[in-house]
């Protein structure tokens, strides 16, 4: 069974650009959180998507939002980057069935902005 | 809020000494409470849930609510073990793929 995927591996932008980050849940799983990871923060939750909808939202910008495709592929744009949104971005996907649920993550897309 | 403090950023011990990596929440209501762990190279991967009361890999973690912690412990530490440790708490109602992450601590297992 494949694993999480995320696309890109490695992201440089530059200050002002947007960038769009991809995620491939495993298959079956309906749900697909996004973390971002810094070595000053630690992860904190972006948002999590289920059957294309929104549940659950972090505390986090409207320049960070994402969005589900049937298939149950995600994607999160960040839009008008700044140099504090260079970060791992993690992505995990569960069934979403029921809460306290295995999350199975992914290697991440390490975002860099200049 | 929910909170999550895990006091030590490091930790070194001896293999097959005890080790217990440290985790306390805050939470006004039923948490759910997990250790996550990445291993060098490795994606992060649960370790054990409170809810399913397993052991995996010798470690064990018991829920206190009286002291609010979910405190790491493995009675032999093995090389094998080195990696980092997060603890996490899920919100419970709602929170489906919402965990609260404490900052992580390293451990270190030396031969």
């Amino acid at each position: 069974k494949a694993g999480v995927t995320q696309t890109p591996r490695y992201l440089i932008k530059t200050r002002g650009q947007q960038v769009t980050l991809s995620c491939s849940p495993i298959s079956g799983h309906r749900s697909v959180s996004w973390y971002q990871q810094t070595p000053g923060q630690g992860l904190q939750f972006l948002f999590e998507y289920f059957s294309e909808t929104q549940r659950n939202k972090g505390n986090f910008p409207g320049r960070f939002s994402g969005r589900q495709f049937s298939n149950s592929r995600s994607e999160m744009n960040v839009s008008t980057l700044e140099l504090g949104d260079s970060a791992l971005y993690l992505c995990a996907s569960s069934l979403g069935a029921t809460e306290g649920e295995k999350l199975f993550f992914g290697s991440g897309t390490q975002l860099s902005v200049l | 809020a929910q909170r999550v403090t895990q006091p030590e950023k490091l930790l070194s011990v001896f293999k097959g000494a005890p080790v217990e990596l440290k985790c306390n929440y805050s939470y006004s209501g039923s948490p759910e409470l997990f250790w996550y762990v990445q291993y060098s190279r490795q994606r992060l991967q649960l370790l054990l849930r409170h809810i399913s009361r397993e052991s995996i890999k010798g470690f064990t973690a018991d829920l206190n609510k009286g002291e609010t912690s979910f405190h790491l412990k493995k009675p032999f530490a093995q090389e094998e073990d080195s990696a980092m440790y997060y603890c996490a708490l899920g919100a419970g109602g709602t929170s489906y793929g919402k965990l609260t992450f404490g900052q992580g601590t390293i451990l270190t297992v030396h031969p």
